[in-house]
């Protein structure tokens, strides 16, 4: 079993309609980040956190360490948001620079 | 700032031959690392350093070795290329001492091994 899980592997979307990608991951972390990973191939961060909620314009992206489990949101989805949406985890034994990724999230939002 | 810059862009290799992926970065970011990102597989972690004169093996290192002798540039080597290196190469840096700072990615290099 993969230590972290995406989920849907590929979304379709209409301009305007709220997205949901969820990361479930199985070992005990120091920190979530979710990437975003352009059509042209770069990868930017788009959030880090160990608890609780992080919002930055359209995009919210929540955390539930008991659950293992953290989503992202995207309101009012747009064209430009379509990208793959990827899950790393940083463990919290040993170096938390060994992050573990999730295979990442296409998605295609149209007019 | 440029960020993370990585070069080339493109590479196409026989097998057997050698190159360098260069990594540079203008942040003066202690931790730097590899990945390569394959078709249906997440990022994975081919080596890492914590500092200038400190590397270590990540996930995937075998065919790859890295020095770094600055706290700006991770070259990483390929000493004999096979087709299974084909794939796409990140190179990405953050801050250590913080588990939560962000990862600053280069553009990635796509080499194809024949």
């Amino acid at each position: 079993k993969n230590e972290v899980e995406q989920s849907p592997q590929n979304l379709t979307a209409q301009e305007g309609e709220f997205i949901t990608i969820n990361c479930s991951y199985s070992v005990g972390i120091s920190a979530l980040h979710w990437l975003q990973q352009h059509p042209g191939g770069g990868i930017v961060s788009l959030f880090m956190l160990s608890s609780g909620k992080k919002k930055h314009g359209r995009l919210i992206a929540t955390i539930n360490i008991q659950e293992k489990h953290s989503s992202l949101h995207i309101t009012a989805s747009h064209p430009r948001d379509s990208a793959v949406y990827i899950c790393a985890v940083g463990p919290n034994t040993g170096t938390a620079s060994k992050l573990t990724f999730g295979t990442g999230t296409r998605l295609q939002v149209t007019l | 700032n440029a960020g993370v810059t990585q070069t080339p862009k493109f590479q196409v290799l026989k097998t057997g031959q050698s190159m360098t992926l260069q990594c540079a970065q203008d942040m003066n970011h202690e931790y730097m690392s590899w990945y390569r990102q394959d078709p249906g597989m997440g990022l994975r972690l081919i080596h890492y350093s914590v500092g200038a004169g400190i590397t270590d093996q990540g996930e995937v290192p075998n065919g790859y070795n890295v020095s770094r002798s600055t706290t700006e540039d991770f070259p990483l080597r390929l000493l004999s290329a096979a087709p299974s290196q084909t794939s796409v190469y990140f190179c990405a840096s953050r801050v250590m001492g913080q588990n939560n700072s962000p990862l600053h990615f280069g553009n990635g290099t796509r080499l194809t091994v024949t």
